[in-house]
């Protein structure tokens, strides 16, 4: 069973860093084939894709975000974690990490961290 | 960038009914596209993969069709637990990038 949790600061500051954390079980980001990916939604709205690693290294961001992104994995720790710069308060919303496991899609889903960004 | 747009925004119907959902891409994007469901509180539900493929544990009921622009996302017989907003989601080949579409609410009439 593959299960997915984020993990990070419910409160930052504009202009700060935010580091969130998905630590996951079920499979490996070792295997062939295998991403991790971030989507958030800001509260009301739609879905955003936000970044994606594979198991090979390769990293993908949303182009509108790229500059303030990194993406990296702990394959040992079974994490992937997101650093997004100089946040603002439209980067509030749910974050979630997904599974891109047994086909190329988001499957399964964590259950999401909200963060707010304030002063 | 392919931009998806999805209508209507609100479905209004009733247990029972069928609904019919769109999802047109702004350039063709093959069938590379997915439909995700979302109840309040919770995290998107894969449904269908690869424009008609439900995935693993997804009813019958759900299905999907569509390639190049079109898409339609069906529930022939709308069980209560089906109110949810629905999302349609492409992915370029190469370079893989993602896009969701704005979403459709589906509420109870």
């Amino acid at each position: 069973q593959i299960t997915l949790k984020e993990s990070g600061p419910t409160l930052v500051k504009p202009t700060q860093t935010l580091t969130l954390t998905c630590t996951f079980s079920g499979f490996s980001l070792s295997t062939s084939g295998v991403g991790v990916g971030w989507i958030r939604q800001p509260p009301g709205k739609a879905l955003e894709w936000i970044a994606l690693i594979y198991w090979d290294d390769d990293k993908r961001y949303n182009p509108s975000l790229n500059s303030r992104l990194t993406i990296s994995k702990d394959t040992s720790n079974k994490q992937a974690v997101l650093t997004m710069t100089n946040v603002d308060p439209a980067d509030t919303g749910t974050y979630y990490c997904a599974a891109v496991v047994t086909t190329d899609w988001f499957h399964p889903w964590g259950q999401g961290t909200l963060v707010t960004v304030s002063s | 960038e392919i931009v998806l747009t999805q209508s209507p925004a609100t479905l209004s119907l009733s247990p029972g009914e069928r609904a019919t959902l769109s999802c047109r891409a702004s350039q063709s994007v093959s069938s590379y596209l997915a439909w995700y469901q979302q109840k309040p509180g919770q995290a998107p539900r894969l449904l269908i993969h690869d424009a008609s493929n439900r995935a693993t544990g997804i009813p019958a009921r759900f299905s999907g069709s569509g390639s190049g622009t079109d898409f339609t996302l069906t529930i022939s017989s709308l069980e209560p637990e089906d109110f949810a907003v629905y999302y349609c989601q492409q992915r370029n080949n190469w370079p893989p990038l993602f896009t969701f579409g704005p979403g459709t609410k589906v509420d109870i009439k």
